[in-house]
């Protein structure tokens, strides 16, 4: 099956940190560009981060630049994002989602998310 | 930054009707680069539509695109119960990407 499965989620306090992680399944995944989206509690969509399929482009999102770290393991099919310094308005559901071949920041495949809640 | 608006807020229709889901954006969106994502409760969100009227894998023909420029427009045909969802278009041509607030679809 062609799915993206993410863990790592949990309740973490402000400043903490957290790692989540996404394994994913049938297709290439070495070949292709991976990111993260998140959706705050009552919130919309919100793309956090990117990462080419060579790791030679990294890109965030203002809200997260510096905090967070986007990294990928090629070999196991895994795609992480290393969340330092949490704030509470980082409490969102978290998105492993994979980019369109040749539309790298269009979504064509999404995981169920994975929820991390930052308490105060 | 692109700002998506998306409108109505919330859509409340019977089975069988027409839905019409409407997406402007701040300044003109080079080549269509539009897409519409379905979201159920807890479940993971679905590419509906891309490039602005293609429609994705496994979609079917009730869910049409159209527009161009700052405009464009998703429509469910025939409303099925299993629409209920929210609503959210994309545009991934500029960057940053950026998605709408969406639209809630009830049924």
């Amino acid at each position: 099956d062609v799915q993206l499965v993410e863990s790592g989620g949990g309740l973490v306090k402000r400043g903490g940190s957290l790692r989540v992680s996404c394994v994913a399944s049938g297709f290439t995944f070495s070949l292709t560009t991976m990111n993260w989206v998140r959706q705050a509690p009552g919130k919309g969509l919100e793309w956090v981060s990117s990462i080419s399929s060579g790791t030679n482009h990294i890109d965030y999102a203002d809200s997260v630049k510096g905090r967070f770290t986007i990294s990928r393991d090629n070999a196991n099919n895994s795609l992480y994002l290393q969340m330092n310094t949490l704030r509470v308005d980082d409490t969102a559901v978290y998105y492993c989602t994979r980019g369109a071949r040749g539309y790298p920041r269009r979504f064509d495949l999404w995981g169920q998310g994975t929820l991390v809640t930052v308490s105060s | 930054e692109i700002v998506l608006t998306q409108s109505p807020g919330t859509l409340s229709l019977s089975p069988g009707e027409r839905a019409t889901l409407s997406c402007r954006a701040s300044q003109g969106i080079s080549t269509s680069y539009i897409a519409w994502y379905q979201h159920r409760p807890g479940q993971a969100p679905r590419l509906l539509i891309y490039g602005a009227s293609s429609r994705g894998a496994d979609i079917p023909d009730r869910f049409s695109g159209s527009g161009s420029g700052t405009d464009f427009t998703l429509t469910i045909s025939r409303l099925e119960p299993e629409d209920s969802a929210v609503y959210y278009c994309q545009q991934y041509g500029n960057s940053p990407q950026s998605f709408g607030q969406g639209t809630k679809v009830e049924i």
